[in-house]
């Protein structure tokens, strides 16, 4: 398996652009992660999904940011608009339910 | 609410010193633990989980019920142990709960 794979590596958008990360997970595995990395926050858990419904969504920060999860697959965590304070490194991580993997990031900059 | 705790924020060492990073974590139930490494621009990589009690490039980690820690240690550090340490907790339903991490700084 290559492991947790997301898209794009790098965003570079302007300031109230939409953005559209992406990730897809470990096969069968049946929990999906998304986390924000700053240098001022640490990592931050946005959304979770097990078994592609959303569980906990209490650190999305705004109704800016949403995520879907439509099948095992694949997993989309959208931003709009987006703005400067949105930059960040969005890492996704898939799991069985104890520990979990990550994926190499999104580095999203947002002008 | 479960709360994982790492003090030190950064720790600069001497190779070749014993290093220990420090990871307190909230009290419910017995939670599954684990120490997580990014290095440098990098993703995070599990690096140990206590249930394994393994050693894992020259780093273990005892799990303290009594005190509630996880350390993670290292007899004697290396240039290329220099990364992010994250301390992470299992929560009651399968999310992962993470520290706020300690920058690992060994200096030749």
């Amino acid at each position: 398996d290559a492991g947790v794979i997301q898209s794009p590596r790098h965003e570079v958008t302007e300031m109230g652009q939409e953005v559209t990360l992406r990730c897809k997970p470990i096969s069968g595995h049946d929990y999906l992660f998304w986390y924000r990395q700053t240098m001022m926050r640490g990592l931050e858990l946005l959304i979770y999904f097990n078994n592609n419904v959303p569980i906990d969504d209490s650190g999305m920060p705004e109704d800016r940011f949403s995520a879907k999860m439509p099948n095992a697959s694949f997993s989309t965590l959208k931003i709009q608009p987006s703005e400067p304070r949105d930059s960040a490194v969005y890492f996704c991580a898939s799991s069985l339910g104890s520990g979990a993997f990550f994926g190499q990031g999104t580095r999203l900059t947002v002008v | 609410a479960q709360r994982v705790t790492q003090p030190e924020k950064l720790l600069s060492v001497f190779k070749g010193a014993p290093v220990e990073l420090k990871c307190n974590y909230s009290y419910s139930g017995s939670p599954e633990l684990f120490w997580y490494v990014q290095y440098s621009r990098q993703r995070l990589q599990l690096l140990l989980r206590h249930i394994s009690r393994e050693s894992i490039k020259g780093f273990t980690a005892d799990l303290n019920k009594g005190e509630t820690s996880f350390h993670l240690k290292k007899p004697f550090a290396q240039e290329e142990d220099s990364a992010m340490y994250y301390c992470a907790r299992g929560g009651s339903q399968g999310n992962l709960i993470f520290g706020k991490g300690t920058k690992l700084s060994v200096k030749p």
